[in-house]
């Protein structure tokens, strides 16, 4: 079964860097995902993109964030400088049609656990 | 705006009980309602979800819920549970057609011992 997956699974970083995360999503989905999860927190929404372009973002998505899709297969979220509340766990997701008008569904990836130092 | 509530943060219990994980939701407009499940080292995988019809969904696991509007639940059931249900549970909504993000609730561990 084709699935989401996500590298590295855990990333450390020093507060101030670049961080880059990646995602592969299932190969004929059209429509990209992030969302995050602080520990002990929700799972939050962070952005969607389709088209090369961001379709939705909330407030957490500032100009430190970016998404980038830089070739047919990766799905990249990128963190200019890194904060300690940047720690959380990263999920990427994908789905072949957008979910409000189709009985498609949001397809997890396993996470990227990025701990901020 | 949307939000949703899993008032129990860990529900232990013992094989072969039956299980109800408890998920309240408010917003304003129609919704679509979600149950997930992340087994440990895992990504969210869908159980099942409410777009529209039949209030009572089945989905994967032997796992069913019941949309209900009147008290905007989405209760998560399983009559009898296995040793390998042992996971975290999320529920999350959308709002029908106009966005696609899902809003999650804070998740239910569910421990269910020997």
């Amino acid at each position: 079964e084709p699935e989401v997956t996500q590298t590295p699974s855990h990333q450390v970083t020093q507060m101030g860097q670049e961080v880059i995360l990646r995602c592969v999503p299932i190969s004929n989905h059209l429509y990209f995902y992030w969302y995050r999860q602080i520990l002990g927190q929700k799972v939050e929404f962070l952005v969607s993109f389709y088209n090369n372009e961001i379709s939705e973002k909330s407030e957490i998505f500032d100009d430190q964030f970016s998404v980038e899709r830089p070739d047919g297969s990766n799905f990249t979220l990128k963190i200019r400088s890194t904060k300690l509340e940047d720690s959380a766990m990263y999920f990427c997701a994908s789905t072949m049609g957008p979910t409000i008008y189709s009985t498609d569904t949001q397809y997890f990836g396993p996470g990227t656990r990025l701990t901020v130092l | 705006a949307q939000s949703v509530t899993q008032l129990d943060s860990q529900v232990p219990v013992f094989e072969e009980a039956p299980v109800e994980l408890r998920c309240n939701y408010s917003s304003s407009v129609s919704v679509y309602l979600f149950w997930y499940v992340q087994y440990p080292n895992q990504g969210l995988q869908l159980l099942l979800k409410y777009l529209s019809g039949s209030t009572l969904v089945k989905g994967i696991n032997g796992f069913e819920a019941e949309f209900n509007k009147s008290q905007t639940s989405f209760h998560l059931r399983k009559p009898s549970v296995h040793i390998s249900d042992t996971a975290e549970y999320f529920c999350a909504v959308s709002e029908s057609g106009n966005t696609d993000k899902l809003i999650f609730g804070t998740g239910t561990r569910l421990q269910v011992f020997p």
